[in-house]
């Protein structure tokens, strides 16, 4: 798990907080994905980006904002959040997109909570 | 469309018992298909996956996968499952050439007694 880290691990927010969730990988990857896992769902895919660009935006609330700065990180920033957004946040990298043979390599997530 | 269906919620066994978790798959091309495990309040972990050649893929922590193309199927096996195996396991799959998206299943937890 160390190639792909998220900090912080636990978050509590209010409804009216502005918070950022931040990735991190060392595997040389060009893609990286956020994914939201909640209790019995298959794991949903919201964002993508390939060598910094954002290819991916699976109808996402706006209150959800990605930003990818360089290949290595990621982040998701929180604005005004609900409680049904309380869930696991996953990051995940792997070589490129436009492979369907890679692996994607998922960091321990983040769990969220919204009051 | 590509989906994955992962048909027990839940699968019991005693240590030292054979493991299997079960996972079908529909898609319209070639699949490609993937197994995690996630144990509890960490990320999902790379366990195998099959991209084509032998039917029989071996992964990590002893475990191994068989795809069957006439069942549609890729049961994730264990020969000896152990107390620390107990966990939850993903299947996911993706056939569109040159494409990323995988579809996950929604999960089969394992629960090993020792």
């Amino acid at each position: 798990e160390t190639g792909v880290t998220q900090t912080p691990r636990h978050l509590v927010m209010g409804m009216t907080n502005k918070k950022s969730l931040k990735c991190e990988q060392h595997l040389g990857h060009n893609a990286m994905y956020w994914y939201k896992q909640s209790a019995k769902k298959p794991l949903e895919l919201m964002f993508v980006y390939n060598f910094k660009e954002q290819t991916e935006n699976n109808s996402v609330p706006s209150r959800f904002s990605p930003e990818c700065p360089n290949s290595s990180h990621l982040f998701l920033h929180l604005h005004t959040l609900q409680p049904e957004d309380s869930a696991l946040y996953l990051c995940a990298s792997s070589p490129e997109t436009s492979s369907s043979t890679d692996t994607q390599y998922f960091g321990p997530g983040t769990r969220l909570t919204v009051l | 469309a590509q989906s994955v269906a992962q048909p027990e919620d839940q699968v019991n066994v005693a240590e030292g018992n054979p493991l299997t978790v079960k996972c079908t798959y529909s898609v319209s091309g070639n699949p490609y298909l993937f197994w995690y495990v996630q144990y509890p309040n960490r990320g999902l972990q790379f366990l195998l996956k099959y991209i084509t050649g032998d039917n029989l893929v071996k992964g990590s922590y002893g475990f191994e996968a068989e795809f069957n193309k006439s069942q549609t199927s890729f049961h994730l096996k264990k020969p000896s499952a152990l107390v620390s195996d107990s966990a939850l396991y993903f299947c996911a799959v993706r056939d569109i050439p040159n494409d990323y998206k995988l579809s996950f299943g929604a999960g089969t937890t394992v629960t090993v007694r020792a």
